[in-house]
């Protein structure tokens, strides 16, 4: 079935670094445009990042400069590299499916990154 | 990129509408017709309700409707039913391959 699973998340201090991935099955990855989205706890949902299906790529002025999206077509993979990382990085981190009308059709579960000093 | 300005919470008895307002600027809801919102139930990953204004994807009920006027997007959920509380969340394409979503709102059926 069509599914997205993240992986990568953890503790990491402040100043510090995390690659997520995010491994696509059931579809056609090369085909679509993907995303990253956050979740504080408690909190709402904020948009991450995005690389369409030609790797153009976009970023939320949260995380521009210090972060990088990118994906690997032949592992149907997206990834999202993080640095600089500040405690308000803290957050559940989901990746997404555009689903060619600028809407968010499949989502993952989501990895949970923390930064604590 | 300020987020959308949505209710913090909206409640309805069964059987009854509720309707959730979202409101952004003429760079992204009023420029586009690309809102789409977002159901998320505690600990479960959101799930696309509505896309471009109005539109629902297979298999989401009837009983769900979008709309937009100006720079205001709104969602209804007619005939509530206990399984519709949950958080509900706007989203709208900004340009440049951007987009935001609202703060969210948590439905309540009384």
């Amino acid at each position: 079935q069509v599914q997205l699973v993240e992986s990568g998340g953890g503790v990491v201090q402040i100043g510090g670094s995390l690659r997520l991935s995010c491994v696509a099955s059931g579809f056609t990855f090369s085909d679509h445009g993907m995303h990253w989205v956050r979740q504080a706890p408690g909190k709402g949902l904020e948009w991450v990042a995005f690389v369409r299906y030609d790797e153009q790529k976009s970023y939320a002025d949260s995380v521009k400069g210090r972060s990088t999206i990118s994906r690997d077509n032949s592992k149907n993979t997206l990834y999202l590299q993080v640095n600089s990382l500040r405690p308000e990085d803290t957050a559940l981190y989901s990746c997404a499916r555009d689903a060619f009308n600028y809407a968010f059709d499949i989502w993952g579960q989501g990895t949970l990154v923390t930064v604590s000093s | 990129q300020s987020a959308l300005t949505q209710p913090p919470s909206a409640s309805g008895s069964p059987g009854q509408s509720v309707t959730i307002s979202c409101t952004g600027t003429s760079g992204d809801i009023g420029g586009y017709n690309y809102v789409s919102w977002y159901q998320q139930h505690p600990g479960k990953a959101p799930k696309l309700m509505i896309y471009e204004v109005s539109k629902r994807p297979w298999g989401v009920p009837d009983r769900f409707s979008g709309s937009k006027s100006g720079n205001t997007a709104s969602l209804t959920v007619s005939g509530l039913q206990a399984e519709d509380e949950a958080d509900y969340y706007c989203s709208a394409y900004a340009g440049n391959n951007c987009w935001m979503f609202g703060g969210g709102t948590k439905v309540t059926v009384l």
